[in-house]
Order: structure tokens, then C-alpha cells, then sequence
């Protein structure tokens, strides 16, 4: 079985700063993982993917985050964070050849002003 | 384009009372998906739905029932509604295998008395 662990469930960070959100899984199997971004009252929408190939993907809004086979995480970082970037987190996985997707409980990111 | 729609948004039911959610997607994907968000559990998979004509239990599938009635709809219902289902409830498609995007619905929010 898989499963996927936010270990923060919130973390306030000032403007301008870096911020770091961590996941790790657990699976026997390959996996694709995901982050996905909440807004306040609306659906999740996908921040970005890791497939295959390059180990570091980026967004278009300036977050990345960095497969790490050997640790099995996938940690969300932002070299500089906006109050626009005040949302909830999600982590998840599929198993390759699945249609599943496991998601992690969320992180809260709060960007103080 | 509308992506995935979802009604109603929000609903109230007494505790025994049925209902179905409907979700619709217009973005031609197969696989279509039923999740419940609750504080603190991320989104846990309640059904979901290969391709149409086909549908499987997630995680949490106990005192749900799905139809695919085609390729852009899948509709969740609640026989026999407890207080334990009072939760925020989204549909979601993506096109196919787990290494696909998901797309989410704006969300139902149900509250059982």
C-alpha cells in the first residue's frame, strides 16, 4: 500500500521569505507525485508533476520541488513567497499503472505581511 | 469550458435523508473520481471511475453509491445520510492513467444533522 505524509500542517512565513513544504511516501511500486494548491473555498488545482526524467519541476508561479528516490520525498520549495500564496498544500502519489491518486492531510501555508 | 461542475454547492439533510450529488466534466476525460476532504484528512478517495461503464471503491466507499450514466457524468449518492458524511465532497476527472492531472470541481459542502 502507499501512502504520503505532510508532516506540517501549518507553517506561517513573512513575505519575501523562503519556504519549504516537506512530503514524503512510502510505496513498493513507482509513482508519479503531485502538488496541488486549495484556495480558500475551491478545488484543488495542480502546482506541478514529476513524471520521469529531470528530478527538479518547476511552476509557472516560481515553486519547485525535487524528487529524491533514495529519501522518498518530494518537498515543495519557494525561494520568495507572496501573500497571494496563502493556500492550502496537498502532496500526492499514483502508482504507476493505477488510477489512483493517495493524497497527503495539507499543509497550510500562511503568508504574513 | 466550463471543466467540472458540480451541484448543488451546498446542502443541509437530516440524518436518514437520501440525496445525489452530480458532477459533470466537459473536457472528454475517462476517468472521473469522488473524493470527501474532512479537517485535518486531506481528500480520501470514496469511488472512482476508470472509464465509463466502469466504477470501483476508493478508501472509503461505506455508505455510498456511484453511477457513471456516460462518459461526462458520474453522480454520488447517499442512501441513508449520517452525521459522519457531514463533509466537503469533490468530483474530479483527469484522462486517464494515474500519471495524468487531475481536474477538480469547485466542491459540495453537505452538512448531515
Amino acid at each position: 500500500a502507499q501512502s504520503v505524509t505532510q508532516l506540517d500542517s501549518q507553517v506561517p512565513v513573512f513575505e519575501e521569505a523562503p519556504v519549504e513544504l516537506r512530503c514524503n511516501y512510502s510505496s513498493s511500486v513507482s509513482v508519479y507525485l503531485f502538488w496541488y494548491v486549495q484556495y480558500p473555498n475551491q478545488g484543488l488545482q495542480l502546482l506541478l508533476k514529476y513524471l520521469s526524467g529531470s528530478t527538479l519541476v518547476e511552476s509557472i508561479n516560481g515553486f519547485e520541488a525535487e524528487f529524491n528516490k533514495s529519501q522518498t520525498s518530494f518537498h515543495l520549495r519557494k525561494p520568495s513567497v507572496h501573500i497571494s500564496d496563502t493556500a492550502e498544500y496537498f502532496c500526492a502519489v499514483s502508482p504507476s499503472g493505477t488510477y489512483k491518486y493517495i493524497f497527503g492531510t495539507g499543509t497550510r501555508l500562511k503568508v504574513l505581511a | 469550458n466550463a471543466g467540472v461542475t458540480q451541484t448543488p454547492k451546498f446542502q443541509v439533510l437530516k440524518t436518514g435523508q437520501s440525496m445525489t450529488l452530480q458532477c459533470a466534466q466537459d473536457m472528454n476525460h475517462n476517468s472521473m473520481y469522488w473524493y470527501r476532504q474532512d479537517p485535518g484528512m486531506g481528500l480520501r478517495l470514496i469511488y472512482y471511475s476508470a472509464s465509463e461503464g466502469t466504477t470501483d471503491k476508493g478508501e472509503v466507499p461505506n455508505g455510498y453509491n456511484v453511477s457513471r450514466l456516460n462518459k461526462r457524468e458520474f453522480s454520488l449518492r447517499l442512501e441513508s445520510a449520517a452525521p459522519s458524511q457531514t463533509s466537503v465532497y469533490f468530483c474530479a476527472s483527469s484522462d486517464g492513467l494515474g500519471s495524468d492531472t487531475q481536474y477538480f470541481g469547485p466542491g459540495t459542502r453537505l452538512t448531515v444533522l
